[in-house]
Parts: C-alpha cells; structure tokens; sequence
C-alpha cells in the first residue's frame, strides 16, 4: 500500500472546531512534511517536521511525529471556513529516496461556517 | 504565488493532437518535476530533473516527453494522449540540500482528452 496514508479520508467540521488528521508511512524517513491543496490548485508546502523532533507548532498548525509507529497528525486548532481543502502529508529526504516525495492519498477537510 | 508559472493553465485536445505544457521556476532551485493527479487517486510523481537531468522516469508511456532545457524551465511534450490521460497536471521545484526537500508548485495544467 502507499507510503504515505491518511486518514480519515474525509473530515467535516463545523468554524471553531479542531481538525485532526493522520498520516501513515512504512519506510525510514528523514523528515515529514504535511501540505494543503485547494480545489484543483497546486499544493502549498505548510509544515516540515524532522526524524528528531517530535511536535512542531506553525500557527494554528500542530504536527506530531511518532518515529516508533511511524505516524504523524495534523491538528488544525480554531478552524475557519478558509481552511477548507485537501492535506496531504509526504515523505522522503531517506538516503534512498534521494529527491523524491511520496505523497498520500489525502483528506479532504470541509469547515462549515 | 509560488514562483512556480504553468501554462496553459488549461487544455483540451484530442487524441492525436501534440500540445506541450510549460513549467517555469523563478526561485533559483535546482531540481524540477512534473506529477499527475487523477481524481481519486494519489499524487503520482512521472519524471525528476535534477541540474537539468533527468534522474527519474516513474516508468511514464513514451507518449509523455519531458525536456528540461535549464534548470529553470520544464516541458512536458503530449502526443497521442489517451483519454484515461485526463487530470490535473502539475510542475514543482526544490532546492535539495541535507535531506530537506520543500517542493513548491504551479498552479498545474487541466488536461482533458476527448
């Protein structure tokens, strides 16, 4: 299955509400990086967290990283309707992947103002 | 604005039309790739150029032809496009350096084939 798996597929909250979504990888990594893509627009780099580190926080942005489970989450605090959009988080940087990224599948996050 | 430019940032063609998208970086990176995305199905990454070579053909039909003729443009040569080719095409670039590779992107390309 894909390096790089989030769930839940898809996540419908109503404004002022916390947003949680997990991502899912199988192979060492380096770091771990969590993007944002708005309807049919390219993907906007939001957050990159490395292999030693195990929370990083960007605004209203809070990314975990578990190395032994090899997971992260993304937690959105306070959401706004603007927040709506689909993340993806990837994974790479290893020695062996060289300059390739390999991106989930994605949730698709609906805030309802 | 990312500093990533595609264009067209739409077309339509059919099967036995040649049409090229364009990609063009205006941040000094040093490597470059074109990714598909089809409805529903992840990210799928087709080629990397790195310093102007290519370092990876993610096994993409002959009928997509990439060149990259400077480390700040990169083409994408369709030919003989089938219709399952439909999707969202899009150009990214990055600087690579100590494992840290954040890509930016175009705004991609709506590719449809009737």
């Amino acid at each position: 299955s894909q390096q790089g798996e989030e769930d839940p597929q898809a996540l419908s909250i109503q404004e002022g509400e916390n947003a949680t979504m997990n991502c899912s990888y199988k192979t060492s990594i380096n770091n771990l990086q969590w993007y944002r893509q708005n309807s049919g627009r390219g993907l906007v780099h939001l957050i990159l967290i490395r292999s030693n580190e195990r929370e990083k926080h960007s605004g209203r942005l809070r990314v975990t990283l578990d190395t032994s489970k090899k997971s992260s989450s993304l937690l959105i605090t306070a959401s706004r309707a603007a927040d709506t959009a689909s993340y993806f988080c990837a994974t790479g940087g290893s020695e062996t992947s060289g300059s390739r990224l390999t991106f989930g599948e994605g949730t698709q996050l609906t805030v309802n103002p | 604005e990312t500093g990533v430019t595609q264009t067209p940032r739409h077309l339509v063609m059919g099967m036995t039309n040649k049409k090229s998208l364009k990609c063009e970086q205006h941040l000094g990176h040093n490597a470059m790739y074109w990714y598909k995305q089809s409805a529903k199905k992840p990210l799928e990454l087709m080629f990397v150029y790195n310093f102007k070579e290519q370092t990876e053909n993610n096994s993409v039909p002959s009928r997509f032809s990439p060149e990259c003729p400077n480390s700040s443009h990169l083409f994408l040569h369709l030919h003989t496009l089938q219709p399952e080719d439909s999707a969202l095409y899009l150009c990214a670039s990055s600087q690579v350096m100590g494992g840290k590779n954040i890509q930016y992107f175009g705004a991609g390309t709506r590719l449809s084939v009737l």
